[in-house]
């Protein structure tokens, strides 16, 4: 009931192609889905978010969709950078969960120049 | 100001060894986290305390001891650890922990090694 499933575990885009990564949950008591990024050697640090309410948030070149009915969400990377090369992890959070996160299994992205 | 400060940033100790891991956030922030990543793993947590209050063990075992002397302060007491427990360490804070969309900030971590 807690889990989140997150994929692909890794992928490979040219420079300015766009990045895609799904995750889906089980638990509908989620309402608060973050996405962060990490680079090697650092901890994580929140890109972008949002909740059930909003099926659409656009941060410049990073847009999550949330699609409630499914129980699925997705980050879409736009214009891909070199700079952009990371893991990312999708996450979920409810009131009753103390701010705990529920991690996705991360997707290493690595985007060639 | 959103910095998370760690030290060690790196720590290599045998099973027989007592060590601890520090962190330190000033920005005002009641909620501090320990989290434990495992290579090409998502972080897993460890210990939540909310206004310096031990509020969640993860059933984490008890040769890993948490403290919280102070708002500011957390950190990990390590004792008679395992080669399993070899990863990075993080650490987090936000704001509080009783309420949703709250950030969570995290430091560049401890790598542990246990030999």
């Amino acid at each position: 009931q807690q889990q989140v499933k997150q994929s692909p575990q890794s992928l490979i885009v040219q420079k300015g192609g766009i990045s895609i990564i799904n995750c889906a949950y089980e638990n509908t008591a989620f309402d608060y889905f973050p996405w962060y990024q990490q680079f090697p050697g650092k901890g994580p640090a929140l890109l972008i978010a949002i909740r059930p309410d909003v099926s659409e948030k656009k941060e410049g070149r990073f847009t999550i969709s949330f699609n409630k009915s499914a129980k699925q969400f997705s980050l879409h990377i736009m214009d891909s950078q070199p700079g952009d090369s990371a893991t990312y992890f999708c996450a979920a959070t409810h009131k009753a969960a103390g701010n705990k996160l529920t991690f996705g299994g991360g997707t290493r992205v690595l985007v060639k120049p | 100001d959103t910095e998370v400060t760690q030290t060690p940033k790196h720590l290599v100790m045998g099973m027989t060894n007592k060590k601890s891991l520090k962190c330190e956030q000033h920005m005002g922030h009641r909620a501090m986290y320990w989290y434990k990543q495992k290579a090409k793993k998502p972080p897993e947590l460890m210990f939540v305390y909310s206004y310096e209050k031990l509020s969640i063990n993860e059933s984490v075992p008890s040769r890993f001891s948490p403290e919280c002397p102070n708002s500011s302060l957390l950190n990990l007491h390590l004792h008679a650890l395992q080669p399993e427990d070899s990863a990075l360490y993080l650490c987090a804070s936000s704001q509080s922990s009783g309420g949703v969309q709250e950030t969570q900030y995290f430091g560049p971590g401890t790598r542990l090694l246990v030999l």
